[in-house]
């Protein structure tokens, strides 16, 4: 069965610090995909990044990097120098590959990020 | 990017009456639709699987009759949901699928539905 976690529920940080939001999925598929989110306040999801299975190189994007490792089934997501606009709940998902590619996303419980001026 | 609206963005009905949400992707054409609910502070929970041209596939779980869901083209699918009760209360998002390729979706606003 496909599952992801999120073990962080919350997290508080002060603004300029540093922050890693942690996602372990399980899948039986050799190919997949592994998204994540952010939901403000407003509750429209924003889509952050996609990483298929079988690009495990990391990726930075302005402050935001992304750990992908197989080994240990886990993209983790990495906040540099915090911003209080960074505050949301933030989603960790995958999908199945193409061999059954119903395209359902299975998301993990969501971690919410506070950060304080 | 791909957008996707929802229509209503909030609606607050009584018990018993039935309450339709529309999903539209406004500049591309999407064959595969889906609609998920999310209560407060949890995370979102797929309730089924909107195909063009054919009946929805729901989640275990998921009330069939409850939740109608029409997807009549391939811009437009609506969740109805019927003989609302309070505890249907809740944030329903939908996303519409581009393309196959890399599952791309892009999600709507979503709707709080309130019932009293």
């Amino acid at each position: 069965a496909q599952k992801v976690t999120q073990a962080q529920t919350e997290i508080s940080v002060v603004e300029k610090e540093d922050v890693t939001l942690d996602c372990v999925y399980e899948t039986r598929d050799t190919t997949y995909y592994l998204f994540w989110y952010k939901q403000p306040p407003s509750g429209e999801l924003v889509f952050l990044i996609r990483r298929n299975s079988f690009d495990e190189q990391n990726e930075i994007s302005g402050r935001y990097s992304w750990n992908f490792q197989k080994s240990t089934s886990s993209f983790n997501f990495t906040i540099t120098a915090s911003q209080v606009v960074d505050s949301a709940v933030y989603f960790c998902a995958l999908s199945e590959g193409y061999a059954s590619n119903t395209g359902k996303l299975i998301f993990g419980q969501g971690t919410t990020l506070q950060v304080k001026p | 990017g791909a957008v996707v609206s929802q229509h209503p963005s909030r609606v607050i009905c009584k018990s018993g009456t039935s309450v339709k949400i529309e999903c539209r992707s406004l500049d591309f054409q999407a064959t595969t639709m889906f609609w998920y609910r999310q209560f407060p502070k949890q995370s979102l929970m797929l309730m089924a699987t909107s195909n063009e041209g054919s009946k929805a596939t729901y989640e275990q779980g998921v009330e069939k009759d409850k939740f109608l869901i029409n997807h009549a083209s391939l811009t437009l699918s609506t969740l109805t949901v019927t003989s609302a009760h309070p505890e249907d209360s809740s944030f329903y998002i939908c996303s519409a699928r581009r393309t196959e390729l890399y599952n791309e979706q892009f999600f709507g606003p979503g709707t709080r539905l309130t019932v009293l």
